[in-house]
């Protein structure tokens, strides 16, 4: 199976900041890596797909890049409401899919 | 507009059972392949099971094989879980997702609210 790491585990950040966030697969995923974000309560919403594919509606300042095993989400400046926790998951292994054990992206 | 509706959760007994539903609705269902993702309280996600949009191809997480079954209904729009030979340890939120999957890209780009189960005596 595919494991997949995430680091930080949480991250404390103001307002305004650059955020990266970093994945590791454990075998080469090509660009088959997605993000998403999590606030409590609700469910996941997919941020990037592909490695670097922007979904639909989501801000700009959300990118993502990367490809092998080595992966990252950036947030190019903070905002409010991106307090939240991060996952990235594989898709490699089609239907097959694992997570990261996230990010929580905490208010300094 | 794609709305993803999980029902069937509740407080069961370890070794019990358990049918989850998802009802679908804004996208041809019998197009899209389908996943089960769980997360245990105060934890990260955990992928389950998937199937394909045909029925025809099911995959499922070693934590629960041999003891869930995931099924769809492509005529009532609806994807099932089977939960059976429940545990304490599948305690969790259970998301249902719909994939979007193609030669060079696959994830889940809509989720259902949810709905909790609960293995407790």
């Amino acid at each position: 199976d595919i494991q997949m790491t995430q680091s930080p585990s949480s991250l404390s950040a103001s307002v305004g900041d650059r955020v990266t966030i970093t994945c590791r697969a454990s075998q080469s995923i090509s660009s088959y890596l997605n993000w998403y974000q999590q606030k409590p309560g609700k469910a996941p919403k997919l941020l990037i797909y592909a490695a670097s594919s922007l979904q639909s509606g989501v801000p700009s300042r959300f990118s993502g890049s990367g490809s092998g095993t080595d992966f990252t989400l950036t947030i190019s400046s903070l905002q409010p409401e991106d307090f939240a926790t991060y996952y990235c998951q594989q898709s490699y292994s089609t239907l097959r899919y694992t997570f990261g054990q996230g990010t929580k992206l905490e208010i300094k | 507009e794609v709305q993803l509706v999980e029902s069937g959760g509740g407080l069961v007994q370890p070794g019990g059972s358990l049918r989850l539903s998802c009802a679908a609705s804004g996208f041809t269902f019998s197009s899209y392949a389908m996943s089960w993702v769980r997360q245990a309280p105060g934890k990260g996600l955990e992928w389950v099971s998937a199937i394909s949009g045909s029925g025809g191809s099911t995959y499922y997480a070693d934590s629960v094989k041999g003891r869930f079954t995931i099924s769809r209904d492509n005529s009532k729009n609806t994807l099932y879980l089977q939960m059976n030979s429940l545990r304490a340890e599948d305690t969790a939120v259970y998301y249902c997702a719909k994939e979007t999957v193609t030669t060079a890209k696959s994830y889940s780009d809509y989720w259902g609210q949810g709905t909790l189960v609960t293995v407790s005596s």
